[in-house]
């Protein structure tokens, strides 16, 4: 149950897309196709923006989009506004109920 | 509306114990599985626990196992961590996270509680 890895920060400035990235292995990412994400603002707490690698929930914008290749998932957010400032945990399922998150990434818009 | 609020986070010794809950409202709480998930002072997320809606199948993860005890009351709507020999690393804000079925899949974590701060220290 080692944490998935994502890179701590990233940063765009508005309207720009970024990609934050969330590498695991074949026994969790690379195993299934059960790849969430999330937004925590500072002292809430977090909110789904992706589930089963790429499908969005209702009410979250379209400029949010997932996608997976092997061990490695990916979220995109295009058109870039400053209300995407935040921290992003992908999280994946890892067999027999249980689950593991990443280390999260910090969203700076410039 | 979905609420989760958790309850029973305290500052406790190490090695101490300490007995978290969550009352659960505005769904049929005996119907959902549910998780808890933890996150340390400035760091990531952690899942910590896994019950079904029956308390047939239980499982927690590596760093909580034999220490922790996920159990509920579906009678009382009530979610509970029993949490024994703590450590430092286990100061954490914990969270109380149910799921959804949705038309295309299932959000394994849709709703969360607002948190409860366990503090581990001398």
């Amino acid at each position: 149950q080692s944490a998935l890895t994502q890179p701590r920060s990233v940063s765009g400035s508005p309207g720009q897309s970024i990609t934050i990235s969330c590498t695991g292995t074949s026994s969790d990412v690379g195993g299934y196709n059960y790849v969430s994400w999330y937004q925590q603002y500072p002292g809430k707490a977090p909110k789904i923006v992706i589930f089963d690698v790429s499908k969005r929930p209702l009410g979250v914008p379209d400029r949010f989009s997932g996608s997976k290749s092997g061990n490695t998932a990916s979220l995109t957010i295009s058109r870039l506004q400053t209300e995407d400032e935040a921290d992003y945990y992908c999280c994946s399922f890892a067999g027999r109920y249980t689950w593991v998150f990443g280390g999260g990434t910090s969203l700076t818009v410039l | 509306e979905v609420q989760l609020v958790e309850s029973g986070g305290d500052i406790v010794q190490p090695g101490g114990s300490l007995r978290l809950s969550c009352a659960a409202s505005g769904f049929n709480f005996s119907s959902y599985e549910m998780n808890w998930v933890r996150q340390a002072p400035g760091k990531g997320l952690e899942w910590v626990s896994y019950i079904s809606s029956s308390e047939t199948k239980i499982y927690y993860a590596d760093s909580v196992k034999g220490r922790f005890t996920v159990s509920r009351d579906n009678a009382k709507n009530s979610l509970f961590l029993q949490m024994n020999s703590l450590r430092a690393e286990d100061t954490a804000v914990y969270y109380c996270v149910r799921p959804t079925m949705t038309i295309s899949g299932r959000i394994p974590f849709d709703y969360w509680g607002q948190g409860t701060r366990v503090t581990v220290s001398s």
